[in-house]
C-alpha cells in the first residue's frame, strides 16, 4: 500500500464548478498535513496546510480525518488559473519529512 | 531573498559521464532535501539534512551522493549516469527556529536526461 495515495485523475471541470479531491494516509504517527499544487514543469508550491478542525482560504477548503486517515480539498468557484496538479502531502513525524502522494490533474474549462 | 536556486535547469548527460546539481537557500533553513520526480508519479526523496555536516538517505539513494558543508549548499552529486536517472530533480528546504515549520520551500528544478 502506498504511504498516501490519490485519485490521479484527471478531472475536467467547466469554470465556476466546485471540486473535490480526496487523499488517504497509511501512516498513522503523521503529524503534518498539506497540499501543494504544481503547475506543468514547474516545482511544487505550497497551497495550505490542514488542521484537525478544517480550514479555509477563499475557495478552498481542507478537511483532515485522523481517525479514517483521509484528507481532503474542496474548490469552489473554479477558475481557469486553478488548472494544475495538486499534491496531497504528509509529515513522516521525524526529520521533519514529507511523503507526496502522485497528484490529482485538475483541468478548468472555458 | 532568492529562496531556493538550483543550477543547471536542463542537462544532458551521456551514460557513465558524472555532474553535479547545485542547490542553495539563503532562509537560514536547517533542512535541505533533494528530490527526483518522474513523469505522472510523486516525488521521491534521495537525500536529506538536517544541519550543515550531516546528511541521510531518503527513499532512493542508490547512484547519488550529497554534502552539506554549509548550512546554504545542499549539492547533489551523480556518478555514473544511468539512463534510469532520467527525471526532474528538486531541491527544497524547510524549518528555521523562527518558522518552526514543516512547509518545504522548492527550487525550479533541474532536467536532466540521460542518453
Amino acid at each position: 500500500r502506498k504511504e498516501v495515495e490519490q485519485d490521479p485523475g484527471p478531472f475536467n471541470v467547466p469554470e465556476g464548478a466546485t471540486v473535490a479531491f480526496n487523499c488517504t494516509y497509511s501512516n498513522s504517527a503523521s503529524q503534518s498535513f498539506f497540499w501543494y499544487r504544481q503547475d506543468c514543469r514547474k516545482e511544487p508550491k505550497l497551497l495550505m496546510s490542514v488542521y484537525s478542525s478544517g480550514n479555509e482560504d477563499g475557495r478552498f477548503t481542507a478537511q483532515l480525518n485522523r481517525a479514517s486517515q483521509y484528507i481532503s480539498l474542496l474548490i469552489r468557484d473554479s477558475k481557469l488559473s486553478d488548472s494544475a496538479t495538486y499534491l496531497c502531502v504528509v509529515n513522516r513525524g521525524s526529520a521533519r519529512q514529507l511523503t507526496f502522494g502522485s497528484g490529482t490533474q485538475l483541468t478548468v474549462l472555458p | 531573498n532568492a529562496g531556493v536556486t538550483q543550477t543547471p535547469k536542463f542537462r544532458i548527460l551521456k551514460i557513465g559521464q558524472s555532474m553535479t546539481l547545485q542547490c542553495a537557500q539563503d532562509m537560514n533553513h536547517n533542512y535541505m532535501y533533494w528530490y527526483r520526480q518522474d513523469p505522472g508519479m510523486g516525488l521521491k526523496l534521495i537525500y536529506y539534512s538536517v544541519g550543515a555536516g550531516i546528511t541521510d538517505k531518503g527513499e532512493v539513494p542508490n547512484g547519488y551522493n550529497v554534502s552539506r558543508s554549509t548550512t546554504e549548499d545542499f549539492p547533489l552529486r551523480l556518478e555514473l549516469a544511468a539512463p534510469s536517472q532520467t527525471s526532474v530533480y528538486f531541491c527544497a528546504s524547510s524549518y528555521s527556529e523562527t518558522s518552526g515549520t514543516d512547509t518545504q520551500y522548492f527550487g525550479p528544478g533541474t532536467r536532466l536526461t540521460v542518453l
